[in-house]
């Protein structure tokens, strides 16, 4: 079952654009991560933010967290071609057995030159 | 070495057929994973192994049968798989819990179609 719900599912934008997307998910949470996925193909982890933490950097991304409205956004900044991909958000449990990664349904982002 | 290796890449096979998925890391990571992914769907949990043993099964049928041999290799055995599980099967590794919170590692996936 997926924990997260993603928003917009899909968004087109201009090179050099920055690109936002969102996700929410229901229960209490570790961490949350973003993947990116291209063509269907593996998942590459892109950041993981941990429950008390609320911003968090990596070059071009930026991820917030608030774990009161339990959810999370992605910004891209200064998008290129090359980020064209599905972006997951992943969320960490505390409450599951084990390791247990569940994903949201994805927003794909398709970036035009 | 900081990937995840899947072989085959690719796999047509019948409904009466056995065939095997393979993994592979030589990161030191102690729990690795099965995802299942259809086309335009977020990646499923199937199986979860933490220190070579089976911690979660998500309620997967039968004919998929996870091993883990050792630290480093995962395996999916199939057997009498339905049309309607074709798709591509992930592996992934990463960090135990206990040693603290990190992301996972994906191979680049095996594309099953059963025919």
């Amino acid at each position: 079952s997926q924990q997260g719900e993603e928003d917009p599912q899909a968004l087109s934008i201009q090179e050099g654009e920055n690109a936002t997307m969102n996700c929410s998910y229901k229960t209490s949470i570790n961490n949350l991560q973003w993947y990116r996925q291209n063509s269907g193909r593996g998942l590459v982890h892109l950041i993981l933010i941990r429950s008390n933490e609320r911003e968090k950097h990596s070059g071009r991304l930026r991820v917030t967290l608030d774990t009161s409205k339990k959810s999370s956004s992605l910004l891209i900044t200064a998008s290129r071609a090359a980020d064209t991909a599905s972006y997951f958000c992943a969320t960490g449990s505390l409450k599951a057995a084990g390791n247990k990664l569940t994903f949201g349904g994805g927003t794909r982002v398709l970036v035009k030159p | 070495d900081t990937e995840v290796t899947q072989t085959p890449k690719h796999l047509v096979m019948g409904m009466t057929n056995k065939k095997s998925l393979k993994c592979e890391q030589h990161m030191g990571h102690r729990a690795m994973y099965w995802y299942k992914q259809k086309a335009k769907k977020p990646p499923e949990l199937m199986f979860v192994y933490s220190y070579e043993k089976l911690s979660i099964n998500e309620s997967v049928p039968s004919r998929f049968s996870p091993e883990c041999p050792n630290s480093s290799l995962l395996n999916l055995h199939l057997h009498a798989l339905q049309p309607e599980d074709s798709a591509l099967y992930l592996c992934a590794s990463s960090q135990t819990r206990d040693r603290g919170s990190s992301g996972y590692t994906f191979g680049s996936g095996t594309r099953l179609t059963v025919v």
